[in-house]
């Protein structure tokens, strides 16, 4: 079965760091490009980071210098390094990726809470 | 500054017709869009791709085939023939940008259907 696995959310103090990671099983991570798309509380969706199959790696401008993507091809996992977190990093993460066309395979999520 | 504008807010009657619209920023008509739905607490879904020519490759899995897409100047339609209850849910459409050296992933504001 096609899929990815999110994990690692959790409630964190501002100005701390978390890793998340995603798992796939059924495809490879290095083949394809995954991304990182996350939704605040009662928001709409927000693409925050993107890792191509070749390596390339892309943020949205509101985490640039403060998020690291990056991938295991070993552990067919990707991961979102999440440094120097506001409040307003507070958002459910979903894990994508692009297998033909758009994201067609969604993880179920996973809550990050930046709150003292 | 490239965006992709929604309505916030969409309804049909059971068994009616819906369509959604998904507005390109003026000077992008040639992007393809992603039509995504979302149900409460749960994690987005691809619907399909859409260009000026109408669906670009396949529907996602389990999509069915009352939901339609075209494609004109600025504008990707969503449409919904016979609405059923399951259909109520959000739609987002999203497409890559590529701006110099950065190739980032946006989505619009979403449009909450419901069914009456």
């Amino acid at each position: 079965e096609v899929q990815v696995v999110e994990s690692g959310g959790g409630l964190i103090q501002p100005g701390g760091s978390l890793r998340l990671s995603c798992a796939a099983s059924g495809f490879t991570v290095s083949s394809n490009y995954m991304s990182w798309v996350r939704q605040a509380p009662g928001k709409g969706l927000e693409w925050v980071s993107g890792i191509y199959g070749g390596g390339s790696t892309y943020y949205a401008d509101s985490v640039k210098g403060r998020f690291t993507v990056s991938r295991d091809n070993s552990k067919n996992t990707v991961y979102l390094q999440m440094n120097s977190l506001r409040g307003e990093d507070t958002a459910v993460y979903y894990c994508a990726s692009s297998v033909v066309d758009g994201f067609d395979i969604w993880g179920q999520g996973t809550l990050v809470t930046v709150s003292s | 500054q490239f965006v992709l504008t929604q309505p916030p807010s969409a309804s049909a009657s059971l068994g009616a017709s819906v369509t959604l619209t998904c507005t390109l920023s003026s000077g992008y008509s040639n992007y393809k869009v992603d039509w995504y739905q979302q149900k409460p607490g749960k994690g987005p879904r691809f619907v399909m791709r859409v260009g000026t020519g109408g669906i670009v490759g396949s529907k996602g899995d389990g999509i069915p085939d009352r939901f339609s897409v075209l494609g004109s100047g600025l504008n990707r339609y969503l449409t919904i023939k016979n609405i059923q209850e399951e259909d109520e849910s959000d739609y987002y459409c999203g497409a890559d940008h590529g701006s110099g050296s950065n190739f980032v992933y946006l989505f619009g504001g979403g449009t909450k259907v419901t069914v009456l």
